[in-house]
Formats: C-alpha cells, structure tokens, sequence
C-alpha cells in the first residue's frame, strides 16, 4: 500500500529566509505527487502537482517542488517565505486506476515569524 | 465560479442523533470523496464515490452512510453508531483520470454537545 511521510510536524522559519518541507513516499510505481496547502479551518489549495517529465515543477505562490526517485522523496521549496505562507503544507501521493484517489501525509504546520 | 460547497459550516450533533453534511459541486466532476481531519492525523478517507449511484468504503467508512443520487451531490451522514464524531470534515472532487488532483470545499466542524 502507499504511504506518505512528512517527517517535520512543525517548522518555524523568520520571514525572508529560505524553506524546504519534506515529503517521503512509499509507492510500488511511478507516483502522482501533489502539494496542497490548508489555512486554518479551510480547505485544501492545490500548491504544485508532479506526473511525469521534469522533476523540478513549479507551483503557485512562488513554491516549487523536486521529485527525486532514488530518494522517494517530494520536497517543497520557496527560496524567500512572506509572513502570509503560515499555514499547514501536505504532501499527497496519487493511486493509479480509474479515480484520484489520494494517500495523504500527516501535515507539517508553518510558523513565520517577523 | 466553479467549486465545492460544503454545508453548514458547524454543526453540533447531541448522543444518539443521526446527522448530515451537505456537499455539492458544479465543476462537473464525476469522482467525490469524503475525509476526515483530526489534529496530527492528516486526512483519512471515509468514503469515495467514482459515479452517481455507485460508492466505495474508504478507510475509516464505520459510523458513516453516504449517497450519491445526483453528480453534484455526494451527502454523508455521521451516525450514532459513530462513537468519536468531532472532527472537521472535507469534501472534495477530481475527474475520473488518475492523475488528475482533487478540489476541497472548506469543511463542516463538528462538535458534540
């Protein structure tokens, strides 16, 4: 079964420095990655999704993710974060077959302080 | 605009009450799902719907009944055979093709009186 691990259950960084959220999966193919973030009591925005080509996709928000298969790993970045990107980030891995459906990890909560 | 709108925004449920969630949707998707969002467990899925009249178990589908009579409306209800029902509860839906990502509504909190 797949499976998704988000080691980092909270991170705090100052605004305008450099972060990197990470995402391991455990999956037998190749895998539909996908980043949403959630503000607190909404819902899920789709941040960034990988299916196949080029590892390094951009998203919205100036997010941009790596997908590197030696390493199972999905890692999120965004070179300078804005007091606004505070919220919870989760990685999610797609199943194959005739619907979407996903394996979410656990949720890292983002703290920026000012 | 197209989107997911989830129905209330809070609910309180009393012991022994059978209650329902509204979803709908206008972005003519055929697959909706159900999750489940407790602090520090991600989201766990209750129930998955691929196509009007037809729903499969997701995870964590004991204590819940969903229906799927129309493709915009995918309603669950929490019964009362669900013993630990708070919790913040999101809908989504996403097209049939596999890697095609899923669109949330903005979740129903509910709470037991």
């Amino acid at each position: 079964a797949q499976s998704v691990t988000q080691p980092d259950i909270h991170i705090t960084v100052s605004e305008g420095a450099s972060l990197e959220l990470r995402c391991n999966y455990s999956y037998g193919a190749t895998p539909y990655l996908f980043w949403y973030v959630q503000s607190p009591g909404q819902g899920l925005q789709l941040l960034l999704k990988y299916f196949s080509g080029d590892t390094l996709v951009q998203g919205i928000k100036g997010f941009e993710a790596e997908f590197k298969r030696s390493q199972s790993s999905f890692n999120l970045r965004k070179p300078s974060v804005h007091w606004s990107d505070a919220a919870e980030y989760f990685c999610a891995v797609g199943e194959g077959g005739t619907a979407s459906k996903l394996t979410f990890g656990t949720g890292t909560r983002l703290q920026v302080t000012l | 605009d197209g989107g997911i709108t989830q129905s209330p925004k809070y609910l309180f449920r009393k012991e022994g009450q059978n209650v329902t969630l509204s979803c709908e949707q206008n972005l003519n998707h055929d697959a909706m799902y159900w999750y489940r969002q407790d602090p520090g467990q991600g989201l766990r899925l209750i129930y998955y719907s691929q196509i009007v009249n037809d729903f499969q178990k997701g995870d964590i589908a004991e204590g819940y009944s969903v229906s799927r009579e129309k493709k915009e409306s995918f309603p669950l209800t929490v019964t009362s055979a669900q013993k630990n029902p708070t919790a913040f509860y999101l809908c989504a839906s996403s097209t049939q093709r596999s890697n095609q990502p899923q669109h949330f509504g903005d979740g129903t909190r509910l709470s037991i009186l």
